[in-house]
Formats: structure tokens, sequence, C-alpha cells
């Protein structure tokens, strides 16, 4: 089974500075979308970033971007320019067969002012 | 505006009693999902369908039934065969290809 593993469950980041939430996952396949989901108060989940597995390009979005790597099955989120609204739980995610995705145990960032 | 509309957003139970929530959504999506999240575990497949009359158990389907007669609707039904069914949970759709889901704002359930 495919696991996906958060190993920080509280990050703190003062604004404007940079932090980094980490990710690894366990997989078979050699193709498959990797993902960094928020989930505000509002409990709403949002798409931060997607990346695909086969380009070796690190995605981007703003202030968000990725480091992956693909050998060691690691996938982690950088925020630069940390803003009080990126306080959020964090999830990772990892598409599996039939486009179902398995999701770890969240970060849940602090953004101190 | 196209989006996944969740309802009941706070339900109450008894214990016994099978309990509905409803998942509409108007992105004309062909697959559907529930998830249940609990504190500090992320969240847990527990149906999905990816079309029209057909579904799939998730990791933990246990307690739980769903239907898919309509594209745009996929309602769970908690019954009180799950024995720890207080929980919040989220509907999501995605058109299956890039494993994208697009998610609802949840209903949370209590059973009192």
């Amino acid at each position: 089974a495919q696991t996906v593993t958060q190993s920080q469950p509280e990050m703190s980041v003062q604004e404007a500075e940079t932090v980094t939430l980490s990710c690894t996952y366990d997989t078979s396949e050699s193709d498959y979308y990797l993902f960094w989901y928020k989930q505000p108060p509002s409990r709403q989940m949002i798409l931060v970033i997607r990346q695909e597995a086969y380009k070796q390009q690190n995605a981007t979005e703003n202030r968000f971007s990725v480091n992956f790597q693909k050998a060691a099955k690691s996938f982690s989120l950088k925020i630069s320019d940390s803003q009080l609204g990126d306080a959020a739980m964090y999830f990772c995610a990892q598409e599996t067969s039939g486009s179902r995705l398995t999701f770890g145990e969240g970060t849940q960032l602090t953004v101190n002012p | 505006d196209g989006g996944i509309t969740q309802s009941p957003k706070y339900l109450f139970r008894k214990e016994g009693q099978n309990v509905t929530l409803s998942c509409e959504q108007n992105l004309n999506h062909d697959a559907m999902y529930w998830y249940r999240q609990d504190p500090g575990q992320g969240l847990r497949l527990i149906y999905y369908s990816q079309i029209v009359n057909d579904f799939q158990k998730g990791d933990i389907a246990e307690g739980y039934s769903v239907s898919r007669e309509k594209k745009e609707s996929f309602p769970l039904t908690v019954t009180s065969a799950q024995k720890n069914p207080t929980a919040f949970y989220l509907c999501a759709s995605s058109i299956g290809v890039t494993g994208e889901l697009f998610f609802g704002e949840g209903s949370r359930l209590t059973v009192l």
C-alpha cells in the first residue's frame, strides 16, 4: 500500500521568512502526481501546488515551490516570504491508481507576526 | 459558479441512527470521493466513484454506504454499524486525468 509521511506535525515561521515542509512517499509506480493542499481554519481544502513525477523541473506557484527528489521519494514544500494568511494545515498527497489520493497526516503551520 | 456543495454543514445524531450526507457537484466531473478526517490522521478514503452507477470501497468503507445514480450527486450514508462515526467528512471530485481533487466545505457529524 502506498504511504505518505509528513514527519513534522507542527512548524512555525516568522512573517516574511521562508519555511520548508517535508514529505516522503512510497510507491512502485514510475508516473504519478504529487500535491500539496492547504486547509485553513475554514476547513476548505485548497490546492497549493502540483508536481508530475515524469517532469524533472520543480513546480512553482508564486511564493510556493517544491523540491522533488524522485529517487529519494521526497517532495518538500517551500513557502517564501511567509504571510499571516499562510497559516493553515498543509497536507502532502500522492495520486495512486484510479485517481485516488493518499494523504499524509498533515503539518500545522503557524506564522508569527 | 461551479463547485461542490455539501450538506448539512453540522449534523448531530443519536447512536443507532443512520444519517445521510449530501454531496452535489456542478463541475461535470466524472469521479467523486468521500474522505473522513480525524485529528492527527489526515484524510482517509471511504468510497469513490469514477462513473455513474459504479463505486469502489476505499480504505475505511466499513459502516458506510454510497450511491451514484446521477453524475452530479454522491451521497454518503453513515450507518449504525460504523463504530466511531464522529468526524469531519469531505466530499471531492476530479476530472480523473490529473488526479487533482476539488473539495466541498465539509460536514461535521457528531454522535451523541
